[in-house]
C-alpha cells in the first residue's frame, strides 16, 4: 500500500528549461510535505517543504506547489542546471508519529 | 559542522551471518532514525530514538533486527541472522529536536549491505 507515489521513475530536461517533478499521496492525514535530493553514494538532503495550510512555497530556483483537493504536489526547478541531476524523493508527514513516508523517487537528468 | 557519520560504507555477508552498522549523529541532535532503502524504493523508517528511548519501532523486524542508542548519542543497528531480502542501503539520520514535521532530518551516506 503505497501512500506516497512518484509515478515517473525518470525525467530528462535540457539545461535552462523547467523541470517538473510530480508526487501524489493517498493519506488525507498527511499535513506536511518535503522534497529530498539524493546524489549517488550520498544520503538524501533536504531541499524544500510545504505545510498543508499553504499551496505554494518558493526557495530560489525551487518551488513546491500543493493541491490538497487532488492530493498532488509538484516540485518546479527553474532554470534547471546540470548539478540538479539527482534522484528526488517526495516525502509526507502527518498523524501523531511524525514519521516520514517516502515515495520511490524520480531520477532527474539535466543535459548541458 | 560535521554531518552524520556511518560505518562501514559497504558490507558483504553470507545469509544467516550477522552484521552491525554504526551511526554517529550530528552533535547535539536529540533524535536519531534508522531507515532501510531497498533498490528502487524510497527510504523506510525502521526505528526512531529520542535521546536513548525508542519512539517508534513499528516497522523493525524484531525477530532479526535490533538497535540501541548508547547514552543518547551513537547508535548501532544489528541484523542476526541476515536474509537475502535484507540487501539494501541502511541510512541513519538525526534531527535537532524531538521529531516533528519541521524538525529537519539530516542523513548520513548510508551503509550498502549485500547478502549473498
Amino acid at each position: 500500500d503505497q501512500q506516497v507515489k512518484q509515478n515517473s521513475p525518470s525525467l530528462s530536461v535540457q539545461e535552462g528549461r523547467i523541470s517538473i517533478l510530480n508526487c501524489d499521496y493517498t493519506n488525507s492525514m498527511f499535513d506536511y510535505f518535503l522534497w529530498y535530493k539524493k546524489y549517488p553514494a550520498e544520503g538524501p538532503t533536504f531541499l524544500i517543504s510545504i505545510s498543508s495550510i499553504k499551496d505554494k512555497n518558493e526557495d530560489g530556483r525551487f518551488t513546491v506547489f500543493l493541491n490538497k483537493s487532488a492530493k498532488h504536489l509538484s516540485l518546479h526547478i527553474v532554470p534547471s542546471q546540470p548539478g540538479d541531476s539527482a534522484v528526488y524523493f517526495c516525502a509526507a508527514d502527518g498523524g501523531s508519529n511524525y514519521k516520514l513516508t517516502f515515495g520511490k523517487g524520480t531520477l532527474l537528468t539535466v543535459n548541458p | 559542522e560535521a554531518g552524520v557519520a556511518q560505518s562501514p560504507r559497504y558490507k558483504i555477508i553470507e545469509k544467516r551471518q550477522s552484521v552491525a552498522f554504526w551511526c554517529n549523529p550530528i552533535s547535539g541532535h536529540a533524535t536519531l532514525y534508522w531507515y532501510q532503502q531497498i533498490l528502487g524504493q524510497g527510504p523506510k523508517l525502521l526505528i526512531q530514538f529520542q535521546n536513548n528511548g525508542v519512539v517508534d519501532d513499528s516497522q523493525l523486524p524484531k525477530d532479526r533486527f535490533s538497535a540501541e542508542r548508547l547514552k543518547g548519542v551513537d547508535s548501532t543497528l544489528k541484523i542476526q541472522p541476515a536474509k537475502l531480502e535484507d540487501s539494501a542501503v541502511y541510512l541513519c539520520a538525526s534531527s535537532l529536536f524531538g521529531g516533528g514535521s519541521t524538525d529537519t532530518q539530516y542523513f548520513g551516506p548510508g551503509t550498502r549491505l549485500t547478502v549473498l
